[in-house]
């Protein structure tokens, strides 16, 4: 399984971007990048996700490397309600077909202060 | 649309005692998942469906850890009997898995059921 390495806390100022970095060098071609979010004591947030063009959705910004081994998580204006903690996942493969399972790390914990 | 809807929200049981978790996916979602969450092991995945039957239950504890999906709208998952050490928060998510494309969706998880056996 294609594993994913985070730093495990990060800061930023309300109002600033917030650019939360992921490693996956053992990415194989046809699994995706999932980002979530989890505040505390509520169930995980779907954010965005990507395979290897970069995507833009409501929420945020996802940019992934050309080589696919690591990617980027923008937020661009953080706020106070952004403070969470946040997983990056590789998408597994499961017997061939593209059904898989999210395998989530420790994440990285943003918190976004006044 | 009301989410998934996981009950009870918090239990608390006594040791040796049967625990029963219910989840409610959405409506038209196909794959349906259980983890579970503590601060030493953060979110494990348990089992997970797709179309009513179960997939990989690879994670899964024990034998006392057991889950259905008798039908599209409802899964439970049963611990007999229980443990202190089963002590944490129970997430279902269920999500739109579409073979012909092998699109899938992202994810949608419930609030959670917070287990404290005794």
């Amino acid at each position: 399984d294609a594993k994913t390495t985070q730093p495990p806390s990060m800061d930023c100022a309300e109002g600033r971007a917030a650019n939360l970095p992921c490693n996956h060098s053992t990415i194989s071609g046809n699994e995706y990048v999932y980002w979530y979010r989890q505040i505390h004591s509520q169930g995980p947030q779907y954010i965005i996700h990507g395979l290897k063009n970069n995507e833009t959705n409501e929420m945020a910004s996802l940019i992934i490397t050309e080589d696919r081994k690591s990617s980027t998580l923008i937020l661009p204006h953080a706020t106070l309600r952004d403070t969470a903690v946040y997983y990056c996942i590789v998408r597994v493969a499961w017997r061939g077909s593209t059904l898989g399972r999210l395998y989530f790390g420790r994440g990285t914990q943003l918190t976004v202060w006044p | 649309d009301a989410g998934v809807i996981q009950s009870p929200r918090h239990e608390v049981t006594e040791m040796g005692q049967e625990v029963t978790l219910r989840c409610k996916p959405i409506s038209g979602h196909n794959s349906l998942f259980w983890y579970r969450q503590t601060m030493m092991r953060g979110l494990e995945l348990l089992i997970y469906f797709n179309n009513n039957v179960p997939i990989d239950d690879s994670g899964m504890p024990e034998d006392r850890f057991s889950a259905k999906m008798p039908n599209a709208s409802f899964s439970t998952l049963k611990i007999q009997p229980s443990e202190p050490r089963d002590s944490a928060v129970y997430f279902c998510a269920s999500s739109l898995y579409e073979i012909r494309s092998g699109a899938n969706y992202g994810y949608t998880f419930g609030s959670g059921t917070r287990l404290t056996v005794v």
